[in-house]
């Protein structure tokens, strides 16, 4: 039910950038991205419904890949408030399920 | 983006008695609201689904009777930890969607309840 992400964890220098993956075995229906500080609620930073898909600005895209089975977070030249875990989201029917998370630590 | 106001922010209580927990959409009608559970450092795991009106759809795994969830109207759903245990330690977070969590859902702050 939960989808898989990869890296578990990523530290970055400032102005590095990083890619996050989340796979899910079976075809999703959209993909949602959020990001949580420590000890704070998730926050909504995308979802990509299409497959194929690509969004985002300059510094903070995703893509969903054809199939809808992958989606990959890119993070262009971190800044330190880009610190925290990243988790890719699905929905299902009348639930959602969170990814199992990446913690990304972005040091100056 | 919508607003969910989760309260308490935090709360600590004694072994054995009860704890609710009140999920509110401020400014939109919540059709779904999910309840989760997060420990530390892991992810963020679905407890339960409420809808407005109808019984809560528990996961696998977790206590109907220990965890009972309300969800009386659109934008209030209440979570109630009942003779709550140190085990039941966590971060709780609620969110809100309107249309079953296709789209974006809307996070409460979370809940930190610590249990001595």
């Amino acid at each position: 039910q939960q989808p898989v992400q990869s890296p578990q964890a990523v530290i970055l220098r400032e102005g590095e950038d990083a890619v996050i993956n989340c796979s899910s075995s079976k075809a999703l229906y959209s993909v949602h991205w959020y990001r949580q500080k420590h000890g704070e609620a998730p926050v909504f930073l995308m979802i990509l419904l299409k497959g194929g898909e690509q969004k985002g600005h300059e510094k903070i895209s995703a893509s969903f890949n054809e199939k809808k089975q992958q989606s990959s977070l890119y993070l262009t030249a971190s800044q330190l408030s880009y610190s925290g875990t990243y988790f890719c989201g699905r929905p299902g029917f009348n639930k959602f399920y969170f990814g199992s998370g990446t913690k990304l630590n972005v040091k100056p | 983006g919508a607003v969910v106001s989760q309260h308490p922010s935090w709360v600590i209580c004694k072994s054995g008695t009860s704890v609710k927990i009140e999920c509110r959409s401020l400014d939109f009608q919540a059709t779904t609201m999910f309840w989760y559970r997060q420990f530390p450092k892991q992810s963020l795991m679905l407890m339960a689904t409420s809808n407005e009106g109808s019984k809560a759809t528990y996961e696998q795994g977790v206590e109907k009777d220990k965890f009972l969830i309300n969800h009386a109207s659109l934008t209030l759903s209440t979570l109630t930890v009942t003779s709550a245990h140190p085990e039941d330690s966590s971060f709780y977070i609620c969110s809100a969607a309107r249309d079953g969590g296709g789209t974006e859902a809307f996070f409460g702050q979370g809940t930190r309840l610590t249990v001595v």
